[in-house]
């Protein structure tokens, strides 16, 4: 399968617990990002990277939250202190910059954590 | 905080039925409007991505049109089945590739 992998899948952790999660995208694109969806809403835009340079963060994207690309290949998303709030669907995409593909996301089946 | 709405938030039709959706989106500053399928336990599918004005596009059963300049797009599903049932999101990118996504119409196809 070449598509877009996330490890885990699903996560339950206590609160104050530090998670990590994985994302590895189509081996050719060099743009990654990370979102996260809660009940009800759309994903919600955290943080983006081009080869290993993390180009933006969102606001929403507090201290505890950190992200890596560190080769430029895959990516680590971690969570520090969970709280409960911290719990939802946290997706990755990967996309080709630099084309006239360069919109189009390809997404990964997402990691469910949730905070206990 | 840009503001992108997608009506109705839910639908449930009959097999065979036409239906569509509605995306509406800032009219500035557009540059790219995405389409997604999102089935449950599975990764959300790109089914477009518009980008021009008057845009058109078409994918068997399934086609979608772009108003940039009133801010809105039409997904339209003809004879609907019941594997179209999923949630429909559409994603705005406004002149910049970081896009922003409506919270989705949940569409459940009843055989």
């Amino acid at each position: 399968d070449t598509g877009v992998s996330q490890n885990p899948r699903h996560k339950i952790t206590k609160r104050g617990q530090n998670v990590t999660f994985r994302c590895d995208p189509i081996s050719e694109h060099n743009r990654l990002y990370w979102y996260r969806q809660t009940l009800g809403q759309g994903p919600e835009f955290l943080t983006y990277f081009q080869n290993e340079a993390q180009l933006e963060k969102s606001r929403l994207l507090s201290d505890r939250f950190s992200a890596e690309r560190p080769k430029g290949s895959f990516s680590t998303l971690e969570i520090q202190r969970t709280e409960q709030g911290d719990s939802a669907m946290y997706l990755c995409a990967s996309s080709l910059a630099g084309t006239v593909r360069s919109y189009e996301q390809y997404f990964g089946p997402g990691t469910r954590l949730t905070v206990t | 905080i840009l503001n992108v709405e997608q009506s109705p938030q839910s639908l449930h039709v009959q097999e065979g039925d036409s239906t569509n959706f509605t995306c509406s989106f800032p009219s500035s500053n557009f540059y790219a409007l995405h389409w997604y399928r999102w089935e449950t336990a599975k990764s959300p599918e790109a089914l477009f991505v518009m980008t021009l004005n008057g845009d058109e596009k078409k994918k068997g059963r399934i086609s979608a049109t772009l108003n940039t300049k009133e801010g809105y797009s039409y997904l339209y599903i003809k004879g609907s089945q019941p594997e179209d049932s999923a949630t429909y999101l559409c994603a705005f990118a406004g002149g910049s590739y970081i896009p922003t996504f409506g919270r989705g119409t949940s569409l459940i196809v009843h055989p």
